[in-house]
């Protein structure tokens, strides 16, 4: 199993431009979340998912959307960049059938707007 | 609401020294979760360990040990003969419960950065 996987590792963003941060894992877990860290501030849920075709909003929303048409993917889109989007982001599943709903991570995307 | 408190921000070891992280939660959820993660400077998290509401028994794995105690609150992580590897951010983090009873949603702490020198 890869796990969680998230492309790409680096990216560098103009203001106002967008892009599609991709997260897959191959573990058939139902539930996906995408986090953003900031330096000494932790992890903030952005979105999470319950399951294919079901997403919710989670602490820090404004400026992003996601989509899960399948189990496997959990895409992160970012609309007109802005430099408080800088930071790194996490995307992380686990599973229900479990149910210890420990959270497995992605390696990361350090974003870069300017 | 669910809080996640780690008050240590940075600590600071030499090599060999027993070191303890503290962790302490706010829940109204009667069953919940807590977990500890490690990011190495690497950047990956890591993890470590999850303790559920009703077990109260410490847990000790190699070299780290966890203590939960409901009645404070707390689920601190101590690592004992700390190594240069140990050096990390170590997030402690609780579960909430959703309207279905759920426990899938993770609240995280700011993070503890463990130095650990030589």
């Amino acid at each position: 199993n890869a796990g969680v996987t998230q492309t790409p590792k680096f990216r560098i963003l103009k203001i106002g431009q967008s892009m599609t941060l991709q997260c897959t894992q191959d573990m058939n877990h139902n539930y996906m979340y995408w986090y953003r860290q900031d330096p000494g501030m932790g992890l903030k849920l952005i979105y999470y998912s319950v399951g294919a075709g079901i997403t919710d909003k989670g602490e820090v929303p404004n400026g992003y959307n996601v989509s899960r048409s399948t189990t496997e993917d959990f895409p992160l889109r970012l609309e007109l960049a802005a430099p408080s989007q800088t930071s790194v982001y996490f995307c992380a599943s686990s599973s229900r059938a479990m149910r210890s709903y420990e959270q497995y991570f992605g390696p990361g995307t350090r974003l870069t707007v300017t | 609401a669910q809080k996640v408190t780690q008050a240590q921000t940075e600590i600071s070891v030499v090599e060999k020294e027993d070191v303890t992280l503290d962790c302490v939660y706010e829940t109204r959820d009667t069953t919940y979760y807590l977990f500890w993660y490690k990011q190495p400077p690497s950047g990956e998290l890591v993890f470590l360990i999850r303790r559920n509401s009703f077990d109260e028994q410490n847990e000790i794995s190699g070299r780290y040990s966890w203590n939960f105690q409901k009645s404070t609150s707390s689920f601190n992580f101590t690592i004992t003969a700390s190594q240069v590897v140990d050096s990390a951010v170590y997030f402690c983090a609780l579960s909430e419960v959703d309207s279905g009873g759920s426990n899938y949603k993770l609240t995280f702490g700011k993070g503890t950065l463990l130095t650990v020198n030589p």
